[in-house]
C-alpha cells in the first residue's frame, strides 16, 4: 500500500503520560498536515510541514502539543501530559503542492485513535 | 467568522432517491472547494473539488457538486443513491491565501434497502 499511513492506529493511555503518533506520507509529497477530529465533528486543521519546515503552528491545541519532521519524510506528533479532553482520532494528511499552487488533494491516513483514560 | 457549514446532519434515503447536501461558506475572497467523503471503517478520501472554472463539477461514483458565487455554496448531489453510499460526507474549504483545508462538521447519509 502506498498510501499514507499511521501508527499507531489506536493508542489507550493514562492521563498524564506522553503519547507520540507517527505518519508516513506518500513518498513524493512535499506537504504533511496534521488534523484532529472528535465525534460528530469535522477534521480540525492542527498544523503543517512543508518538506521539513513547520511552516503553521499556531492552531496546535496547546503547548501540551508538539509535531516534527526532521527529514522531510515521515512525521512525529506528541502530546505531553495527556488529558481526557484529548481523546480523539488524530489524522495525518499528505499532498503535493508545486510551485505557485494552493494546494494539492489531500490523501488521508486511516488515523490514529487516542483513548485518555 | 470564518466557517464551513454542512445543514444536515443526519440522512437518511431509500436506495434510487436523489441526494442533495448542503454546504455554506463564509470566507471572503476567493475559495476552493472540495467535497471528501469517508466510507465505514475507511480513511477520508476526495469525492470531487472545484478551484475554478465550470461551477458544476463532477466526480467519483456519480457525484456533483455546484458553486454558486452568490449563495457562498457548493451542494453535493447525486440523482440516484445506492447502500453503498452510506459515510460521512464532508464539505471543505480553502482560500487562495491559505494553506489548510477547513472542514464543515459532515452529514451522515445512512441509505436503506
Amino acid at each position: 500500500d502506498t498510501g499514507v499511513s499511521q501508527d499507531p492506529r489506536h493508542k489507550i493511555t493514562k492521563r498524564g503520560q506522553n503519547v507520540t503518533f507517527r505518519c508516513d506520507p506518500i513518498s513524493e509529497h512535499n506537504r504533511l498536515y496534521w488534523y484532529r477530529q472528535t465525534l460528530g465533528q469535522g477534521p480540525e486543521f492542527l498544523t503543517y510541514f512543508q518538506n521539513e519546515a513547520q511552516l503553521e503552528k499556531s492552531r496546535l491545541l496547546s503547548d501540551r502539543f508538539s509535531a516534527e519532521r526532521p527529514k522531510g519524510s515521515f512525521s512525529t506528533l506528541e502530546i505531553q501530559r495527556t488529558e481526557q479532553g484529548d481523546s480523539a482520532m488524530y489524522l495525518c494528511a499528505s499532498s503535493l503542492v508545486r510551485s505557485g499552487a494552493i494546494t494539492g488533494e489531500l490523501f488521508f491516513g486511516e488515523g490514529s485513535r487516542l483513548t485518555v483514560l | 467568522a470564518q466557517s464551513v457549514s454542512q445543514h444536515n446532519h443526519h440522512v437518511i434515503l431509500s436506495e434510487a432517491a436523489s441526494l442533495e447536501l448542503g454546504c455554506n461558506y463564509s470566507y471572503g475572497g476567493t475559495v476552493n472547494l472540495f467535497w471528501y467523503v469517508q466510507y465505514p471503517g475507511q480513511h477520508l478520501q476526495l469525492l470531487l473539488k472545484y478551484f475554478s472554472g465550470d461551477p458544476l463539477v463532477k466526480g467519483i461514483k456519480g457525484f456533483e457538486a455546484e458553486f454558486i458565487k452568490s449563495k457562498f455554496s457548493f451542494n453535493l448531489r447525486k440523482p440516484s443513491v445506492q447502500w453503498s453510499d452510506t459515510a460521512e460526507y464532508f464539505c471543505a474549504v480553502i482560500l487562495n491565501s491559505g494553506y489548510a483545508l477547513n472542514f464543515g462538521k459532515g452529514t451522515s447519509l445512512l441509505v436503506t434497502p
